[in-house]
């Protein structure tokens, strides 16, 4: 199975200021058909999971374009360039290139 | 845009069984891979079981295989979770989702005698 560890567990952030997440996967992420398949998810308080950013760094509908997604083989960011109050909760990264499916352990966004 | 609903959730004892369901609209359905994911209270997210469009092809989490049945009913627009022998491992907030696009609000199953 693949691997994802996040870094880092917390993110205490000033608003207005940017915040990075890092990922990491155990082994590649590319497919057999060119893509890699990963994918950031933002989980407010109480609410589901929501697809930010699919396929390393496209915005998926209606995600402000403060939120972006870097990265290639087994190293990932997702960066927030403003945290505005909305952003507080918990990120994943999410593979969907090899079955298994597996996640990060998540990042939680908290304001200072 | 698209809309999930999960519902089928609830109490259940040690050893018993429960089928979830999923109702799908303001997409087509039929045309999309569905997923389950589980989140245990207070914990990360796990991936459970995918199914593609047409059902030939399913995969599940080694922790539910031999346990947990995936389905669909293209007809129905809907996607189906049987869960037997259920432990209390099994407890969590369970949604199903498209290519993880679209996810439903998740429906709570707790195992507990």
């Amino acid at each position: 199975d693949i691997v994802m560890t996040q870094t880092p567990l917390s993110s205490p952030v000033t608003l207005g200021q940017p915040a990075s997440i890092s990922c990491r996967s155990s082994q590649s992420l590319v497919h057999s058909d060119g893509n890699t398949y990963l994918n950031w998810l933002q989980q407010r308080p109480g609410q589901p999971p929501r697809l930010l950013i699919y396929k390393i760094s496209s915005r998926f509908s209606g995600v402000p374009d403060r939120f972006s997604g870097s990265g290639a083989g087994t190293d990932f960011t997702l960066k927030i360039s403003r945290v505005e109050p909305e952003d507080v909760g918990v990120y994943y990264c999410t593979q969907s290139t090899q079955f298994p499916h597996t996640f990060g352990g998540g990042t939680k966004v908290e304001i200072k | 845009e698209g809309h999930l609903v999960e519902s089928g959730g609830g109490l259940v004892q040690p050893g018993g069984s429960l089928r979830l369901s999923c109702a799908a609209s303001g997409f087509t359905f039929s045309s999309y891979k569905m997923n389950w994911v589980r989140q245990a209270p207070g914990k990360g997210l796990e991936w459970v079981s995918h199914i593609t469009s047409s059902s030939s092809t399913i995969y599940y989490a080694d922790s539910v295989k031999g346990r947990f049945t995936i389905s669909r009913d293209n007809a129905q627009n809907s996607l189906y979770l049987q869960m037997n022998s259920l432990t209390a491992e099994d407890t969590a907030v369970y949604y199903c989702a498209t290519n993880y696009a679209y996810w439903g609000q998740g429906t709570l199953v707790t195992v507990s005698s």
